[in-house]
């Protein structure tokens, strides 16, 4: 079936760096995107979202870009702190399926 | 996010007990979920619940049930555990009047030895 996937499962950048994190998803009939971030014990955190009529949606320190052309979602991180380090999951909802599939995730780890 | 409650926190338990996990939420609304995730994987969906009077079926409702006792509370239960349900359970909520983003309680660790 259709799912939601990540390229990467772990990510490293110097603190202050730029993260970029990647998703790919398959289902054409998505129409609403999310990203969350889930540290070490705790539920997954909302973090942004994005419908698919938008490219780009912009929130404090994060980015996210949607490129319906080759199904491709990425969330970027501005300046990256140490408080970033967290695994990060994007989410797609199909328009009418009334529920999110979920990416497997990526660890972003921040090297001082 | 405090608005979603759950509990226990970490149960351990034994093959073949009959387990329930609770979620309370303060968020009014009308949808809520429960997810199982495995180490290191993403998050599996085993019943949903977009009212009182109604209850479907995830990826993964194979071994579990469900309860909506109401419209802040949704109970999960394992009739008979077994090692390969040991997870992380997470409850969620969300409010489709808005955007459908679903918000997460702080999880439930359970250990079936």
């Amino acid at each position: 079936g259709e799912s939601v996937g990540l390229h990467l499962p772990t990510l490293s950048v110097q603190e202050g760096d730029n993260s970029i994190i990647n998703c790919a998803y398959s289902n054409s009939a998505s129409d609403y995107f999310i990203w969350y971030k889930q540290e070490s014990g705790k539920g997954p955190q909302f973090i942004i979202d994005i419908r698919s009529n938008m490219d780009k949606r912009q929130g404090q320190r994060v980015t996210v870009l949607l490129n319906k052309t080759v199904k491709h979602l990425s969330l970027q991180i501005a300046a990256t702190q140490p408080g970033d380090s967290a695994v990060y999951f994007c989410a797609e909802n199909e328009r009418g399926a009334q529920k999110l599939v979920f990416g497997q995730g990526t660890r972003l780890t921040i090297n001082p | 996010d405090a608005d979603v409650t759950q509990t226990p926190r970490n149960r351990i338990t034994k093959t073949g007990k009959r387990i329930m996990l609770e979620c309370s939420q303060t968020k009014g609304h009308d949808r809520m979920y429960w997810y199982r995730q495995d180490p290191g994987l993403g998050l599996q969906l085993i019943y949903y619940s977009f009212d009182v009077k109604d209850i479907n079926k995830g990826e993964i409702s194979d071994g579990y049930s469900v309860s909506r006792q109401a419209q802040a509370k949704f109970s999960l239960s394992l009739e008979s555990a077994i090692p390969n349900q040991t997870a992380l359970y997470f409850c969620a909520t969300s409010d489709y009047s808005s955007t459908d983003t679903q918000y997460f309680g702080p999880g439930t660790r359970l250990t079936v030895l």
